[in-house]
């Protein structure tokens, strides 16, 4: 597996409360990725990154936020956490561009209650 | 707008058969179309990818832009080829739209 984990793997929480996932890489990529993963839906984009401090919207990106002050760190945030928001959570990483292969991350499994 | 279709949620065969996951894509321009496919317990993990032109693991996928598809197929199914697979296509030069996906089950 590329260097890539997630933390946390499992999370539980409560309606209204911040949430924060991170998405850590020991590759030197360049590329980004934040997916949620949902039953008929398939991978969605959330957020990307090209770079340090450089991020963008993906297809489903409202009640998410993220940040990247280093190339080896991505987070996602939740501000604050709703049941739609309870999804298994995918990082990835590419070295070039979204036509370049992705490499993920194990996945964070989050349940909001 | 760019998007892959997958019609297929659920596909089942024995062991031997020959099995097409199917892909369907709408797009202006020429696409760039992946395969990845996610085991059990493991990573989601890039397939193939239609500009290289491989065959991995048995499995093939073949442009065709008069359909608009990219299937995968593979002539004689193994157990281990059970996963869930999902098809891709770039939305723009960052951002990959994945399909709904495939879960297949290859019995003995």
């Amino acid at each position: 597996d590329a260097g890539i984990t997630q933390s946390p793997r499992h999370k539980v929480t409560e309606t209204g409360t911040p949430v924060t996932l991170r998405c850590h890489q020991t590759e030197n990529h360049r590329y980004m990725y934040w997916y949620r993963q949902d039953p008929g839906h398939g991978l969605r984009l959330i957020h990307y990154s090209y770079g340090v401090k450089d991020t963008d919207k993906g297809e489903v990106s409202d009640g998410y936020s993220v940040s990247r002050s280093k190339t080896e760190d991505f987070l996602l945030t939740l501000e604050s956490a709703t049941s739609s928001q309870t999804s298994v959570y995918f990082c990835a990483i590419s070295g070039g561009q979204a036509t370049d292969t992705q490499y993920f991350g194990p996945g964070t499994r989050l349940t909001v209650l | 707008a760019q998007r892959v279709t997958q019609p297929e949620k659920l596909l089942s065969v024995f062991k031997g058969a020959p099995v097409e996951l199917k892909c369907n894509y709408s797009y202006s321009g020429s696409p760039e179309l992946f395969w990845y496919v996610q085991y059990s317990r493991q990573r989601l993990q890039l397939l193939l990818r239609h500009i290289s032109r491989e065959s991995i693991k048995g499995f093939t996928a073949d442009l065709n832009k008069g359909e608009t598809s990219f299937h995968l197929k593979k002539p004689f199914a193994q157990e281990e080829d059970s996963a869930m697979y999902y098809c891709a296509l770039p939305y723009n030069n960052n951002d990959m739209r994945f399909g709904a996906g495939t879960r297949l089950t290859v019995k003995p």
